[in-house]
């Protein structure tokens, strides 16, 4: 089945400043990858996603990165501001195997 | 269009017990698919119902068991609970099966405590 790595677990960053999450997947047939953000006491929200046949996506302050050879794709986020703390979860689509997510911690 | 929702969200249980969770998808959506979130594991997939069929399973005991009805809804069901079933239980909705590659909308989750 479809393993997916994330990396960091935990990231504490100054606001205004960028946020990268990297993960990678095993699958080759994996063609959809979406990114979720939880806030404490939510369930997991959609916050972008990127199909295989693009190679970068970007909606305001977050951007999404694709690389099907190397597999591997990654959440930009730049501005960072206090309300963009929270968990972060990259998948990969088959039966929607996630990442082990990442804390964001955003510093006024 | 209204959210997911899942029912109840908190429950507490005794060892020994069983359970039964709902989960309401997105009107239009015919896939749920449900999974265990607990803060060591993180997001574990438990199953994918699709037009009342069974799609996919994950590597969960048979203890835990779902169904879907005609109208989408899904239940699942944990039986003779043990204390590591304490959980939050989401579910997710699409409008198609998961290896077609639509989005997936999460509900707000039940939290199982097992005492």
């Amino acid at each position: 089945g479809e393993n997916v790595e994330q990396h960091p677990s935990t990231l504490s960053v100054q606001e205004g400043d960028s946020a990268v999450i990297k993960c990678t997947y095993s699958d080759s047939a994996s063609n959809y990858f979406p990114w979720y953000k939880q806030e404490l006491g939510k369930g997991p929200q959609l916050i972008i996603d990127i199909r295989s046949n693009v190679g970068e996506k970007k909606d305001q302050r977050i951007a999404v990165t694709l690389n099907k050879t190397a597999k591997h794709f990654s959440l930009h986020i730049t501005e960072t501001q206090p309300e963009d703390s929270a968990v972060y979860f990259c998948a990969a689509r088959g039966k929607l195997s996630f990442g082990a997510g990442t804390t964001v911690t955003v510093r006024a | 269009k209204a959210g997911v929702t899942q029912t109840p969200r908190y429950l507490i249980k005794t060892r020994g017990q069983q359970v039964t969770l709902s989960c309401s998808p997105i009107s239009g959506h015919r896939s749920v698919s449900w999974y265990q979130q607990t803060p060591g594991q993180g997001l574990q997939f438990l199953f994918e119902y699709f037009s009342e069929t069974q799609r996919n399973k994950g590597n969960f005991p048979g203890r835990f068991s779902g169904r879907q009805f005609s109208n989408s809804r899904s239940e699942m069901n944990v039986s003779t609970l043990e204390l590591g079933d304490s959980a939050l239980y989401l579910c997710a909705s699409s409008e198609l099966s998961g290896y077609q590659n639509t989005e997936a909308f999460f509900g707000q989750g039940t939290r199982l405590t097992v005492v």
